[in-house]
């Protein structure tokens, strides 16, 4: 079983709707969590680390089950311009190993 | 800005040859990393560094080598460049605490013909 596991979809989205995502992760010793957004033949950038509390940052919302060992991403009021493959990743405490999952890709509609 | 450097953007070498990929970084950062990635896929941990003289093999198994001699520089070399070794090259960089996220370069994309 991967360490990171995410539908890579494509989520097809239409403009000015919400779509929402989730990741599920196998090491419970997971301990860093965080959503990088990766354009089309670019490197992934930071969007936004995930806190066990749940944080919002702008129109997008990350929550974090760890009973369940997911992690989860929401868009509100999507853009054309969160068009992007949105990467799942997770840190295991101790030996400081990054996993990404494959990601999933969302495609705003106009 | 970038504050993560990596050269060259693109590369098309032969078979045979050896290559390094560059990757430089103006953070002070102490830990670096070395990812490879296919299209379409998942990043891969091949490489890593948490300081000066201290390097790590990551997850997946590379034939590539890399070196760091100082904090700001960790380049890749292929000793001798094989069409597998297509793929895209993804150099980062972090502080030593882990939730601070990890800053990428812009990758090396290297064709091997």
């Amino acid at each position: 079983r991967k360490e990171v596991e995410q539908d890579p979809g494509p989520f097809n989205v239409p403009e000015g709707a919400t779509v929402a995502f989730n990741c599920t992760y196998s090491n419970s010793a997971s301990q860093s969590f965080f959503w990088y957004r990766q354009d089309c033949r670019k490197e992934p950038k930071l969007l936004m680390s995930v806190y066990s509390s749940g944080n919002e940052d702008g129109r997008f919302t990350a929550q974090l089950n760890r009973a369940s060992q997911y992690i989860s991403l929401l868009i509100r009021d999507s853009k054309l311009s969160d068009s992007a493959t949105y990467l799942c990743v997770v840190i295991r405490y101790g030996n400081n190993r990054l996993a990404f999952g494959k990601g999933n890709q969302v495609v705003v509609i106009p | 800005e970038a504050d993560i450097y990596q050269t060259p953007r693109y590369l098309v070498i032969g078979t045979g040859k050896k290559i390094t990929l560059e990757c430089s970084q103006t953070m002070g950062h102490d830990k670096m990393y070395w990812y490879q990635q296919d299209p379409g896929m998942e990043l891969h941990l091949i490489h890593y560094s948490y300081g000066v003289n201290s390097t790590e093999k990551g997850d997946l198994s590379s034939e590539s080598t890399v070196s760091r001699i100082r904090t700001e520089h960790f380049p890749l070399t292929l000793e001798s460049a094989r069409p597998s070794h297509t793929s895209q090259y993804l150099c980062a960089s972090s502080e030593i605490q882990d939730n601070y996220g990890y800053t990428f370069g812009s990758g090396t994309r290297l064709t091997v013909v």
